[in-house]
C-alpha cells in the first residue's frame, strides 16, 4: 500500500542554520504531497502542499519540491528560527481518496538560539 | 485559522475502564472527521472516519467495538475506548473538515491526546 517514509528525529541545529527533512513517499497513483506542521500544544496545520510533479510548495520560508523521478518531497528551510522548532509531518493523498491522510512518522526539530 | 479542541489532552486510566477523547470544531461545521492514533515513532494511522448522523467508517484492522465513535452533531465527535488495555496506550488525534474543503488542504486538526492505561 501507499506509504510515507520521513526523517527520524529529532534534528537539533542552531539558529540561522540551514534544514533539510528527507521524506520519500511509495504510491501507485498520482498522489498529493504535503507538509503539516505541529507547534507545542497545538493542533497539526498544513504548511505547504503540491499537486503534481515538479510543484513547489512553499511557506513561511520553507519549501518542498514534488520529485516523481525519485519519489521525494524533502522540506528545506534556508535559514531556521527558534520558532520553527516543532514536529513535522510529511503527508500524501491520493487523487480519488475523499478522505484518507497517508502520513509520515514525524520529525522533532529544535533549534538551539 | 479555524479551530478544532480536542479534550483531554492528556489521561491516564486504570486497564477495564472506558475513556472518552472528545473532539469539537469551535468556529465551523464539520461534515466529516477523522480519528487517528499513533505509537511512538510510527506514523499517524488513520482508525475512522466519522460523518454526522451516519455510523463510522473503520479501517481495516480497527475494532469498531473497542472504539466507538459518536458523531452526534456537526460540531462534535467522540472517540470511546472501551475496556482500555495497557495495548491501547497511544497518541490519538482527531480532525475535521469543514463542509467545503479539499482533502489535505481544509484539514483541521486537535492537539492530540495521550492516552496511558496502567
Amino acid at each position: 500500500g501507499d506509504s510515507v517514509t520521513q526523517m527520524e528525529g529529532p534534528v537539533t541545529l542552531s539558529e540561522e542554520a540551514f534544514l533539510t527533512i528527507n521524506c520519500t513517499y511509495t504510491a501507485t497513483g498520482y498522489p498529493s504531497l504535503f507538509w503539516y506542521v505541529q507547534y507545542p500544544g497545538e493542533g497539526l496545520q498544513l504548511l505547504l502542499k503540491a499537486t503534481k510533479a515538479d510543484d513547489k510548495g512553499s511557506n513561511k520560508g520553507f519549501e518542498a519540491t514534488y520529485r516523481k523521478e525519485t519519489t521525494s518531497f524533502h522540506l528545506e528551510k534556508g535559514s531556521v528560527q527558534v520558532s520553527d522548532s516543532a514536529v513535522y509531518f510529511c503527508a500524501l493523498s491520493e487523487r480519488n481518496s475523499a478522505s484518507k491522510i497517508i502520513f509520515g512518522s514525524g520529525t522533532r526539530l529544535s533549534i538551539r538560539p | 485559522g479555524a479551530v478544532v479542541s480536542q479534550h483531554p489532552s492528556r489521561v491516564i486510566c486504570k486497564s477495564g475502564t472506558s475513556v472518552k477523547i472528545e473532539c469539537r470544531s469551535l468556529d465551523f461545521q464539520a461534515t466529516t472527521m477523522f480519528w487517528y492514533r499513533q505509537f511512538p515513532k510510527q506514523s499517524l494511522m488513520l482508525m475512522a472516519t466519522s460523518n454526522e448522523g451516519s455510523k463510522a467508517t473503520y479501517e481495516q484492522g480497527v475494532e469498531k467495538d473497542k472504539f466507538l465513535i459518536n458523531h452526534a452533531s456537526l460540531t462534535l465527535s467522540t472517540l470511546t475506548v472501551t475496556s482500555a488495555h495497557p495495548e491501547d496506550s497511544s497518541f490519538y488525534i482527531c480532525s475535521a473538515r469543514p463542509f467545503s474543503g479539499t482533502v489535505g488542504e481544509k484539514l483541521f486538526f486537535g492537539s492530540g491526546t495521550q492516552l496511558s492505561v496502567l
